[in-house]
């Protein structure tokens, strides 16, 4: 079994959808939990980070962490066709060794 | 500010050849990682240099990589030789100092080396 699940997608929405990504995990020790987004043929870029659980917020993205479910969420309000990417869960145990899931190819038409 | 430089871009090779990729951090940056994503799986961790120093290389499969970061900048990773399976996308990131607990120190990625073994 693979630590970190993440459905591959790919998902595909209209614009102005609200967008709902999320990934399970197996290891409790994990602390960190990242966003990562990554466009084609550039490297990952970290959208947002959480430590330990708790809800966080910035402009349209909203991510969520609950431990005792082991399970992440990322959700883009009011998507746009810029969205259009893969986006990686990733996950440590002390924020240097990154874990991630495989990533959901998401589309956005306009 | 730069970003994290990797060369080359793409390389393609025979089995059985070696390959040397590069990696250029953030100037400043201690920490250097090295992860990389073979076909149709997740991006997994290679190893972690803190400067000069191989803080954690659990994730390297075999003897057939080798990893250095001579003076603690730049850092380069060896495949000699390469197999088949060795084909994936290599990517480095880079990082400062190691935060405090609580406080992600964030990993920049480079662009990514594509191998390709024939």
């Amino acid at each position: 079994q693979k630590e970190v699940e993440q459905d591959p997608g790919p998902l595909s929405v209209p614009e102005g959808a609200i967008v709902s990504l999320n990934c399970t995990y197996s290891n409790s020790a994990f602390q960190y939990f990242m966003w990562y987004r990554q466009y084609s043929r550039k490297g990952p870029e970290l959208l947002m980070y959480t430590y330990s659980s708790g809800n966080k917020e910035d402009g349209r993205f909203t991510a969520q962490v609950d431990k005792s479910s082991k399970y992440i969420s990322l959700f883009i309000r009011d998507s746009q066709p810029s969205d259009s990417a893969t986006y990686l869960c990733a996950m440590s145990e002390y924020g240097n060794k990154l874990v991630f899931g495989a990533g959901t190819i998401l589309r956005v038409k306009s | 500010e730069a970003g994290v430089t990797q060369f080359p871009s793409h390389s393609v090779i025979e089995k059985g050849q070696t390959v040397t990729l590069r990696c250029d951090p953030i100037s400043g940056h201690d920490n250097l990682y090295w992860y990389r994503r073979v076909m149709g799986k997740e991006i997994k961790f290679l190893l972690h240099f803190v400067k000069e120093s191989k803080q954690d290389e659990s994730g390297m499969p075999n003897n057939r990589f080798l990893a250095e970061r001579t003076g603690g900048t730049y850092s380069t990773l060896k495949v000699q030789p390469a197999e088949l399976e060795d084909s994936g996308v290599y990517f480095c990131a880079s990082s400062p100092v190691l935060a405090g607990t609580g406080t992600y120190n964030e990993q920049f990625f480079g662009p990514g080396t594509r191998l390709t073994v024939l």
